[in-house]
């Protein structure tokens, strides 16, 4: 069966310290990532989407980065913390070629800027 | 561009009452949508999705849905409210470049 794992679990960050999240998918192959954020009260907002390696859209300019080094893996990275960039984050997959296939959640990774 | 909205960011029902959360999308082609979960500090878990085939949906744990082109809607209901349901709720669609657009969300109280 599939899963997928995201750590850290919880992160305390200075503001303008760099920031590093991991997400790996096991169980499928080729599988679409996603990273989402959470802001306290609000919805998921999409950050960035990639349907393969090296592959990466970006939803909304901002402060950090992604990357997929290899096909189950995504990171999600910043150069320079901002106070805004607090939230709980969330990775996320799908099976790649299935149109109507749903998104398969990690366990999030919740980051506090100060 | 496809989205969905929610009516309702806080809903609060008694314990065996009916739950009723509402979801309204927008989209220019027919959609893939989904109701998620979210329990505190958790990921979100799917409930139900709708793919075109039946228009009630039934998912898990007696949740169900409804889409209706004609309301360009896609409301999720339980007919009785356990104190376990009490969560966070997301409607979301999913377009044909595979993004998948959320709603703000619904906190489900439920009274004891």
């Amino acid at each position: 069966s599939q899963t997928i794992h995201q750590w850290p679990a919880t992160l305390v960050q200075p503001v303008g310290s760099p920031l590093s999240l991991e997400c790996t998918v096991e169980g499928t192959s080729n599988p679409n990532l996603y990273w989402y954020r959470q802001a306290a009260g609000r919805g998921l907002q999409l950050l960035f989407y990639s349907v393969g390696i090296g592959q990466i859209s970006s939803e909304v300019p901002q402060n950090l980065s992604a990357s997929r080094p290899q096909d189950r893996q995504f990171i999600l990275s910043s150069k320079k913390l901002l106070l805004s960039d607090s939230g709980f984050y969330l990775c996320a997959w799908s099976v790649s070629g299935s149109w109507a296939g749903e998104l398969f959640f990690g366990e999030g990774s919740r980051l506090t800027v100060l | 561009a496809q989205s969905v909205t929610q009516l309702g960011s806080h809903v609060s029902v008694s314990e065996g009452a009916l739950v009723l959360l509402r979801c309204n999308y927008s989209s220019s082609v027919p959609p893939y949508l989904f109701w998620y979960v979210q329990y505190p500090n958790q990921g979100l878990q799917l409930l139900l999705k709708y793919t075109s085939a039946a228009t009630l949906v039934k998912g898990i744990n007696d949740f169900e849905a409804e889409f209706k082109k004609s309301e360009t809607s896609f409301h999720l209901t339980k007919p009785s409210a356990h104190m376990s349901d009490a969560a966070e709720y997301f409607c979301a669609v999913r377009n044909t470049g595979n993004q998948f657009y959320f709603g703000t969300g619904t906190s489900l109280t439920v009274i004891p």
